[in-house]
């Protein structure tokens, strides 16, 4: 069975500075890997997705994120954080592919201070 | 394309009553996604479905939950004689088809209370 860590409960970062969130999955097979963002009271909006090919992959507002397989990790970063930016991050993992049903990490909660 | 849409938004209940929630998704998506959230958590997976057939069932459902998508457009999500342990934010989640490499896009979720 699939499962997904996020080691950072809680980051805070001054604006205009660069911001990693950590992944670590568990999956025996390929996964398919998932960064999703949570604004208070809104649903979640996908920010990037890895399915194969390029282990670099970029997303909405400006965030990529990076499969490293040999550190079953799936790091989001953002070279200059913005004050918008400020959600609650949920890191995910689907078996097969986009249509099955995903595991979420706990989430990690990102704050951003002027 | 007006995105997944779920009603209602909020709902304060007392516990061992009745509750259904409405879940329409995008047009023409096939498959549908029921997930749970509690407070400082990720989503958690109930069930899905593949237009009307429910393919999967978490072990977190219990007797008390069930789920239908009759024609295979919106879906309901019922909980019978609610608990407090009940109280979470209800996502709902579609996507194109059963093939290839599509994304879920999820709803703004029911926030569920039980007094």
């Amino acid at each position: 069975a699939q499962s997904v860590t996020q080691p950072d409960i809680h980051i805070t970062v001054s604006e205009g500075a660069s911001l990693e969130l950590r992944c670590n999955y568990s999956y025996g097979a390929t996964p398919y890997l998932f960064w999703y963002v949570q604004s208070p009271g809104q649903g979640l909006q996908l920010l990037l997705k890895y399915f194969s090919g390029d282990t670099l992959v970029q997303g909405i507002k400006g965030f990529e994120a990076e499969f490293k397989r040999s550190q079953s990790s799936f790091n989001l970063r953002k070279p200059s954080v913005h004050w918008s930016d400020a959600a609650e991050y949920f890191c995910a993992v689907g078996a097969d592919s986009g249509n099955t049903p995903l595991v979420f990490g706990k989430g990690t909660r990102l704050s951003v201070i002027a | 394309d007006t995105g997944v849409s779920q009603d209602p938004r909020h709902k304060i209940t007392k516990r061992g009553q009745n509750v259904t929630f409405r879940c329409d998704p995008i047009s023409e998506h096939n498959r549908l996604y029921w997930y749970r959230q509690t407070l400082g958590q990720g989503p958690e997976f109930l069930t899905y479905f593949q237009n009307e057939a429910q393919l999967e069932k978490s072990r977190l459902l219990s007797d008390r939950f069930s789920a239908e998508r009759p024609k295979g457009s919106f879906s309901t999500l019922e909980i019978q004689r609610t608990e407090q342990g009940d109280s979470a934010m209800y996502l709902c989640a579609s996507s194109p088809s059963g093939f290839g490499t599509d994304t879920q896009y999820f709803g703004p979720g029911t926030r569920l209370t039980v007094l």
